[in-house]
C-alpha cells in the first residue's frame, strides 16, 4: 500500500509571496489532514476533511491560508501571502474512520520563508 | 479545550534498559483515543501505540506498552529494552472530535 504523498519536500520564498503545497493521501481514506509543525513544537491541526468537505478549520489563519480538496482524493494547501512566523514543516495525513482513527503521516514540506 | 502535556523535552536512556515518557491531557469528554507517535530525523511520524480511554486494560506492542491512568488524566508511554533505533521524537497525542499533540520528548539512546 502507497503511503501519503507530499509535493514538494523543501520549499524557500520570500515574505509575501505565495506557496502552495500538495498531498495525496492513501487510496480510500476518507479523512484528510493538514498539520502545521513548529521547529520544537507538536504538529497544530490547520483543517481536516471528509471526504470534500471540511469538518474542521477552526485553527486555520483564514486570511491568508486557505486549502481545497475538490475531488474527495488529493488536496492542497495555500498561503498566500506568507509570513516569516510561516516557517514550518507543513505534514498531511489521512485515516479510514472505520480503522480505528490511526493517522497515516506524509514526509512532510519544509517551508522556510525569509 | 483539550491540551496534551509532556513534561520531559528530552530523555536518555543506555541501549537495553526500560524508559518511561510522561504525558498528561486535559479533557471532559468520557470517550476519546490516545496516541504515541514517533517521529525519527528523517520527519516520517509513526503510530507507536494506541489506547481506547474505554478500555481498562493498558495497550502493549511488544516493547512498547502504556500505563494509562484514565481519572489522573495520564498516558505514560515504557519503552524496554531499547534500541538505538527507538531515538527520536516522541509525541503524545490525544483524539476526540480533533487530535491534539504535545510538545514532544526528545528521546536520545546511548550505546
Amino acid at each position: 500500500e502507497a503511503g501519503v504523498a507530499q509535493s514538494p519536500r523543501y520549499k524557500i520564498i520570500e515574505k509575501r509571496q505565495s506557496v502552495a503545497f500538495w498531498c495525496n493521501p492513501i487510496s480510500g481514506h476518507a479523512t484528510l489532514y493538514w498539520y502545521q509543525q513548529i521547529l520544537g513544537q507538536g504538529p497544530k491541526l490547520l483543517i481536516q476533511f471528509q471526504n470534500n468537505g471540511v469538518v474542521d478549520d477552526s485553527q486555520l489563519p483564514k486570511d491568508r491560508f486557505s486549502a481545497e480538496r475538490l475531488k474527495g482524493v488529493d488536496s492542497t494547501l495555500k498561503i498566500q501571502p506568507a509570513k516569516l512566523e510561516d516557517s514550518a514543516v507543513y505534514l498531511c495525513a489521512s485515516t479510514n474512520p472505520g480503522q480505528g482513527y490511526e493517522q497515516y503521516f506524509g514526509p512532510g514540506t519544509r517551508l522556510t520563508v525569509t | 479545550a483539550q491540551t496534551v502535556t509532556q513534561s520531559q523535552p528530552e530523555m536518555s536512556v543506555q541501549e537495553a534498559e526500560t524508559v518511561t515518557l510522561s504525558c498528561t491531557y486535559d479533557t471532559s469528554e468520557s470517550d476519546y483515543y490516545l496516541f504515541w507517535y514517533k517521529q525519527p530525523p528523517s520527519r516520517q511520524m509513526i503510530l507507536v501505540i494506541r489506547q481506547e480511554a474505554y478500555k481498562q486494560q493498558n495497550a502493549t506492542e511488544n516493547r512498547f506498552s502504556v500505563n494509562f491512568q484514565k481519572a489522573a488524566k495520564s498516558f505514560s508511554l515504557k519503552i524496554s529494552d531499547s534500541q538505538l533505533g527507538d531515538a527520536a521524537m516522541y509525541f503524545c497525542a490525544y483524539r476526540n472530535n480533533d487530535m491534539r499533540f504535545g510538545a514532544g520528548t526528545r528521546l536520545t539512546v546511548k550505546p
